[in-house]
């Protein structure tokens, strides 16, 4: 079993709409969670972290995490053709040790 | 504020040769991470280094190694390249507290021919 894991998608929705990106973990002592975002040809950028068991809002964005079923998500609200491109969810596995899912690829249409 | 520099960009070698790559860590940052991303394996994990020390390795042949300078620069080698080690390398920082997550440098891309 995979340490994260996530549907590698391609996942498109229209320009408006909710896209919702999933992820689960092996490691139930994981304690914090994040998303990255990355575009075609650049690197990981940090979108999201939570490390609570609920949800977490910024701006358009919203991490929900529940332990007990080691489930984290991304939802996107009014999504953007923008927001098009890979988004990988990463759990710290210890202290200084962060795993990457294989991520998910979001297309927004126009 | 500076961020995470990666040199070089861009790098062509042959089967055989060996590489190092140099990550220069943002200032403050002590922990400097490195993964290999592929299409096929997404981002895997190499080794992190903290104070010049390797605290965690991934599952990666001895061919890949690494180490960290006390300025908390950091390089990585690969000997005996093979084709497919071909690949993005990225270098990510993190602050003493690394729950507040890595920021990436823009990576060199290794292509072996």
């Amino acid at each position: 079993q995979k340490e994260v894991e996530q549907n590698s998608g391609p996942l498109s929705v229209p320009e408006g709409a909710i896209a919702s990106l999933n992820c689960t973990y092996s490691d139930r002592g994981s304690q914090s969670f994040f998303w990255y975002r990355q575009y075609s040809g650049k690197s990981p950028e940090l979108i999201m972290s939570i490390y609570s068991n609920g949800d977490k809002e910024d701006g358009r964005f919203t991490a929900q995490l529940n332990k007990a079923s080691q489930y984290v998500s991304l939802l996107i609200r009014d999504s953007q053709p923008s927001d098009s491109a890979t988004y990988l969810c990463a759990v710290m596995v210890n202290n200084n040790d962060m795993r990457f899912g294989a991520g998910t690829r979001l297309t927004v249409k126009p | 504020k500076a961020g995470v520099t990666q040199t070089p960009r861009y790098l062509i070698k042959t089967r055989g040769q060996q590489v190092t790559l140099s990550c220069s860590p943002i200032s403050g940052h002590r922990s400097v991470s490195w993964y290999q991303q592929t299409p096929g394996q997404g981002l895997q994990f190499l080794f992190e280094y903290f104070s010049e020390t390797q605290r965690n390795k991934g599952n990666f042949p001895g061919r890949f190694s690494g180490r960290q300078f006390s300025n908390s620069r950091s390089e990585m080698n690969v000997s005996t390249l093979e084709l497919g080690d071909s690949a993005l390398y990225l270098c990510a920082s993190s602050p003493p507290l690394p729950n507040y997550g890595y920021t990436f440098g823009s990576g060199t891309r290794l292509t072996v021919v």
